[in-house]
């Protein structure tokens, strides 16, 4: 059962454009959700994070957006560089005292220069 | 500062042999979490130290799976009689007790299982 999930395998966007990588969720109990950045070779780094009580929050060029009643999340880069190619993972944690996250499979971005 | 390390980067093993995994979290980090990664899917949550609590084992797959950590740091993942369907990207990642949202992962360790 997968509750976390990344439609999308594979997006490509044109350098200076916006890329949008959209998440589902079906688990009610999430509490808290983030994007990570995944390069070839190297563990997933961290990269932006957003409370269920909020529905945006930016960082630089990186702006994740939350739907609750949808149970939907999108993580917006925008200007798209070539550097942010890479594999991008949503995950999700739930209140209930497990500090664990949930992972989608992860959408792959690439920037076309 | 160093980050989460793992070792080896790369291991192949027969079908039936013990492997062991290590993983040094990043100093002052009382969290540690493995998370396993099988071609083409997500992260997959195996288990979970927090200080000197009892840990979280609820994501190992089956009792072939066992991990400890020592001296709340070091964390060993122990994998008996491997299976080809273990064959995955095993992932380590440790935080602080009050960010425990924002794990810092390490570069994983790929096991084949031949």
């Amino acid at each position: 059962d997968q509750q976390v999930k990344q439609n999308s395998p594979s997006l490509s966007v044109q350098e200076g454009r916006i890329s949008i990588l959209n998440c589902d969720y079906t688990n009610s109990m999430f509490d808290y959700f983030l994007w990570y950045k995944k390069y070839p070779a190297e563990g997933p780094t961290f990269l932006i994070s957003i409370s269920s009580i909020k529905d945006k929050n930016e960082d630089g060029r990186f702006t994740v957006f939350l739907n609750k009643s949808a149970k939907h999340l999108s993580l917006h880069i925008v200007p798209s560089q070539p550097g942010d190619s890479a594999v991008y993972f949503c995950a999700a944690r739930a209140y209930f005292g497990n500090e664990k996250l949930t992972f989608g499979t992860g959408t792959r971005l690439t920037i076309i220069p | 500062g160093a980050g989460v390390s793992q070792s080896p980067s790369n291991k192949v093993t027969e079908k039936g042999k013990d492997v062991e995994l290590r993983c040094d979290p990043i100093s002052g980090h009382t969290a540690l979490y493995w998370y396993r990664q099988s071609l083409g899917q997500g992260l997959e949550f195996l288990i979970y130290f927090q200080g000197n609590s009892a840990p979280d084992k609820s994501g190992l797959p089956s009792d072939r799976f066992s991990a400890e950590r020592t001296g709340g740091s070091v964390s060993t993942l122990t994998i008996q009689r491997t299976q080809q369907e273990d064959s995955a990207v095993y992932l380590c990642a440790s935080s602080l007790p009050q960010s425990s949202y924002e794990q810092y992962f390490g570069p994983g360790t790929r096991l084949t299982v031949t």
